[in-house]
């Protein structure tokens, strides 16, 4: 059983729509990453975060500990966001390793 | 800055041939890694490294080495090349427990 669950594996939205990406783990945890590859591209960091919501332009990230689940949100969706969104954790006492999801493909369509 | 640069972007390779992949940073950071990305596969942790002079293995490090040069480098050997090792490398360096920063990557093609 990976230690990183993704959903959905892929999404498809219209332009303008509301997104929720969603990360489950099962194991503790010191830090949750969200990160962005375009097709093709490097890979870009998002957001860390341990606890609470984390705001960026349009992208929201939140976590619940207790849960041991967090979500990204994109509002007004457009375009450029089509990439795959990756959630990656730090497994307490794995220093500074991360495990990594397999990834959510975003596509939006103008 | 630069950030985090690899070479070479691209290479080919037979199978026995080896190779080395090339990271450096510029940001002055402690820790760096090496990971591998394979379709339908998330990133996996090749080897890293916490600072200068130390190395330790990830969760895929057989058929491969590495050599943390200095802070800035980091280089990922290949010694004799199997079709198996075909797939994206990405480089990646982070100050201790931070957020990490990616190289471009390099595709690599073992026949």
């Amino acid at each position: 059983k990976n230690e990183v669950e993704q959903s959905p594996q892929n999404l498809t939205a219209q332009e303008g729509e509301f997104i929720t990406i969603n990360c489950s783990y099962s194991v503790g945890i010191s830090a949750l990453h969200w990160l962005q590859q375009h097709p093709g591209g490097g890979i870009v960091s998002l957001f860390m975060l341990s606890s609470g919501k984390k705001k960026h332009g349009r992208l929201i990230a939140t976590i619940n500990i207790q849960e041991k689940h967090s979500s990204l949100h994109i509002t007004a969706s457009h375009p450029r966001d089509s990439a795959v969104y990756i959630c990656a954790v730090r497994v307490l006492g794995s220093n500074y390793k991360l495990t990594f999801g397999k990834g959510t493909l975003l596509t939006v369509n103008p | 800055n630069a950030g985090v640069t690899q070479t070479p972007k691209f290479q080919v390779l037979k199978t026995g041939q080896s190779m080395t992949l090339q990271c450096a940073q510029d940001m002055n950071h402690n820790s760096m890694y090496w990971y591998r990305q394979d379709p339908g596969m998330g990133l996996r942790l090749i080897y890293y490294s916490a600072s200068e002079g130390t190395t330790d293995k990830g969760e895929v490090p057989n058929g491969y080495n590495v050599s943390r040069l200095n802070k800035r480098e980091f280089s990922l050997r290949l010694e004799s090349a199997a079709p198996s090792q075909t797939s994206v490398y990405f480089c990646a360096s982070s100050e201790s427990e931070e957020t990490q920063y990616f190289g471009p990557g390099t595709r690599l093609l073992v026949l």
